[in-house]
């Protein structure tokens, strides 16, 4: 497919694991997003790269957070030592031009 | 003022009816502007971008620009019970790398 693909769509990890979530843009797409969406929440940003560099990660929540990107392509987010509070279903987008954003399905994240 | 506001519904419409979405956006955000659906469960889903003052029509959808009020709106005719869903309003932060700022959602539900 063509799209933004996320994996995996869903995990369920015990509070206090490290959980790594991947996405891979779609191709030639030089600018990738990550965002955190709570239930019934609106779109909360994490972190932004182009190509491999990330000029903005303000939007991650503490130093638990961190994200790399390689080849400027695949893209992981890792959450270490999971709290329930990151519940959450994490978004992946990507964009070209014109910052028109396409977002992968997303991965549901559940700490119990 | 946050830099993209949505009128915050939820929006109940008649089938058939025309569905009207506004959002206001402070001087922070230029102007290119994006609408996404979200459907309940779902990520965003881009249906409407628009660059330039005025209108933009797409089948059902039209888009409306103006910047001297600094508003723009997505009116949805003919609405179908299919277009029931959360509909997000975006726009490029000048004094955030151009990132995307996206508004809280209006709920529309269409009633059959």
């Amino acid at each position: 497919g063509a799209g933004v693909s996320q994996s995996p769509s869903n995990k369920v990890t015990e509070k206090g694991k490290d959980v790594e979530l991947r996405c891979d843009p779609i191709s030639g797409h030089t600018a990738l997003y990550w965002y955190r969406q709570r239930l019934g929440q609106g779109l909360e940003f994490l972190i932004y790269f182009q190509g491999n560099s990330a000029p903005d990660k303000s939007g991650l929540p503490s130093d638990r957070f961190s994200a790399e990107r390689t080849g400027e392509s695949v893209s992981t987010l890792t959450i270490q030592r999971t709290q329930q509070e990151d519940s959450a279903v994490y978004l992946c987008a990507s964009s070209l031009r014109y910052n028109e954003q396409f977002f992968g399905p997303g991965t549901r994240l559940t700490v119990l | 003022q946050k830099e993209v506001e949505q009128n915050s519904g939820p929006l109940s419409v008649p089938e058939g009816a025309i569905a009207s979405l506004n959002c206001t956006y402070s001087d922070r955000v230029s102007q290119s502007f994006f609408w996404y659906r979200q459907y309940s469960g779902k990520s965003p889903e881009l249906i409407m971008s628009i660059y330039s003052n005025g209108d933009k029509e797409d089948g059902r959808f039209t888009a409306q620009l103006n910047k001297a009020s600094q508003y723009v709106s997505l009116l949805i005719r003919d609405s179908q019970p299919s277009d029931s869903a959360t509909y997000l309003c975006a726009g490029e932060d000048r004094s955030n790398d151009y990132k995307l700022s996206f508004g809280a959602g209006t709920t529309v539900t269409v009633r059959a």
